[in-house]
């Protein structure tokens, strides 16, 4: 298998633009996570998925920022309109077991290097 | 407030030493603990995973502690490397059905020859 796939690698927009963001999981693994990382933050966890439904999007930051998974093997982050405060790394993860991806984890891509200037 | 803290200054440590990285957790329940290792411009990968009934886990040069009452794992690798220069992040996972991770912010581990 490839992995977890993102695209783009790299993302340079300017302020108020939309920005999508893309991934293809892993086959098999019914869940997918997005996460941020920055610097100041961390890993951030944004939105998750099972089976295609989102399941908690507590970690969204506000309403310019959506995830849809429209099948199995993609989802996107939406940001609309990007501001400067949104430039960090995302990521797309999946997993196969419901606790932590059990023994064999989370598989991460290896994600989208959003600048918004 | 709840915190997860993993020591933010970078570790330097001599080749052949072990290395020994802490995380700490604050006001959190955690049901397994999970490391990762993520390397410059790539996301992370899993390393090992342990549970709350767990005190200790082994895998090849790679040994992680959990206890629950100090709310603390130890991340330890032996016989350091060059190739094990990487920042190294722990995660809580929690039961009731939710399968979500809380990531520390990682440390930065250097061996040198």
């Amino acid at each position: 298998d490839a992995g977890v796939i993102q695209s783009p690698r790299h993302e340079v927009t300017e302020m108020g633009q939309e920005v999508t963001l893309r991934c293809k999981p892993i086959s098999g693994h019914d869940y997918l996570f997005w996460y941020r990382q920055t610097m100041m933050r961390g890993l951030e966890l944004l939105i998750y998925f099972n089976n295609n439904v989102p399941i908690d999007d507590s970690g969204m930051p506000e309403d310019r920022f959506s995830a849809k998974m429209p099948n199995a093997s993609f989802s996107t982050l939406k940001i609309q309109p990007s501001e400067p405060r949104d430039s960090a790394v995302y990521f797309c993860a999946s997993s196969i077991h419901r606790d932590g991806g059990g023994r064999d984890g989370y598989t991460f891509g290896s994600g989208t290097r959003l600048t918004v200037v | 407030s709840q915190k997860i803290e993993q020591n933010s200054e970078a570790l330097n440590i001599q080749e052949g030493k072990t290395a020994t990285l802490t995380c700490n957790y604050t006001n959190y329940s955690p049901a397994y603990l999970q490391w990762y290792r993520q390397d410059p411009g790539r996301g992370p990968v899993f390393l090992l995973l342990i549970r709350e009934n767990e005190k200790e886990k082994r895998k090849e040069r790679l040994k992680v502690t959990f206890d629950t009452t100090l709310k603390q794992s130890l991340f330890h690798i032996t016989a350091s490397q060059p190739a094990d220069s990487a920042t190294y992040l722990c995660a809580l996972g929690f039961s009731g059905g939710y399968n979500k991770l809380i990531f520390g912010a990682g440390t930065r581990l250097a061996v040198h020859p």
